[in-house]
């Protein structure tokens, strides 16, 4: 079964410097991966889905994905104190369930 | 953007007690999902449906069982608690395949 890794376990990072999260997994079949953000107590907030080889932008948000290398990245443009949150990577299994397996997450901390 | 409730939102339970989540989605929906979120396992999936009356088993499905009578409404049945099922529930609904999941906001359980 697909295992999802993500790292580090936590990033404090200062409002507008860049912040890159990190996620590895074991199965390069899988062709859809999500990233999510979680604030405290809160539900999951889809915030890019990326589904080839490459860049997908959603706003301040960025994804690279390479399956050769297992590696899917996120990265954070300008990031605010309301962008302080767990950040979640998931990789959806092959077949019609389409359900997702989850890393343990990032946890994010911007400074103001 | 689809709509999915639970309720209740916070439960204290008693081992060897009954417990049943409910989760109600308003996007018309195919898929269902039940996940548990721990501390250093992430989001884990319980059980799963493809529509009404189906119900599938996850990655994690013993000690619980699911329930989805309508388009709308899947429960997560607990027939006899045990202090190693507290832990904080997701619902999740979408089509499969590449479509977005949308998640309700949780469900904390304390079973004492």
């Amino acid at each position: 079964q697909q295992k999802v890794q993500q790292s580090p376990e936590s990033l404090t990072v200062s409002e507008g410097a860049m912040a890159s999260l990190n996620c590895t997994f074991s199965d390069g079949t899988s062709n859809n991966f999500r990233w999510y953000r979680q604030h405290s107590a809160k539900g999951l907030e889809v915030l890019v889905s990326i589904f080839s080889d490459g860049e997908k932008e959603e706003g301040r948000f960025t994804a690279h994905l390479n399956r050769a290398n297992l590696h899917v990245s996120l990265h954070i443009r300008e990031p605010q104190p309301s962008d302080s949150a767990v950040y979640l990577c998931a990789v959806s299994e092959q077949g019609g369930s389409a359900k997702l397996i989850f890393g343990e997450g990032t946890k994010l901390t911007v400074s103001s | 953007e689809a709509a999915v409730t639970q309720s209740p939102r916070n439960k204290v339970a008693v081992t060897g007690g009954k417990v049943t989540l409910s989760c109600n989605q308003t996007n018309n929906h195919n898929n269902m999902y039940w996940y548990r979120q721990d501390t250093g396992h992430g989001l884990r999936l319980i059980h799963y449906s493809y529509g009404a009356g189906s119900t599938e088993k996850g990655d994690i499905p013993d000690g619980y069982k699911a329930s989805r009578p309508s388009q709308e409404n899947f429960s997560l049945i607990l027939e006899l608690a045990t202090p190693s099922q507290t832990s904080v529930y997701f619902c999740a609904s979408g089509e499969g395949g590449r479509a977005e999941q949308f998640f309700g906001p949780g469900t904390r359980l304390t079973v004492l």
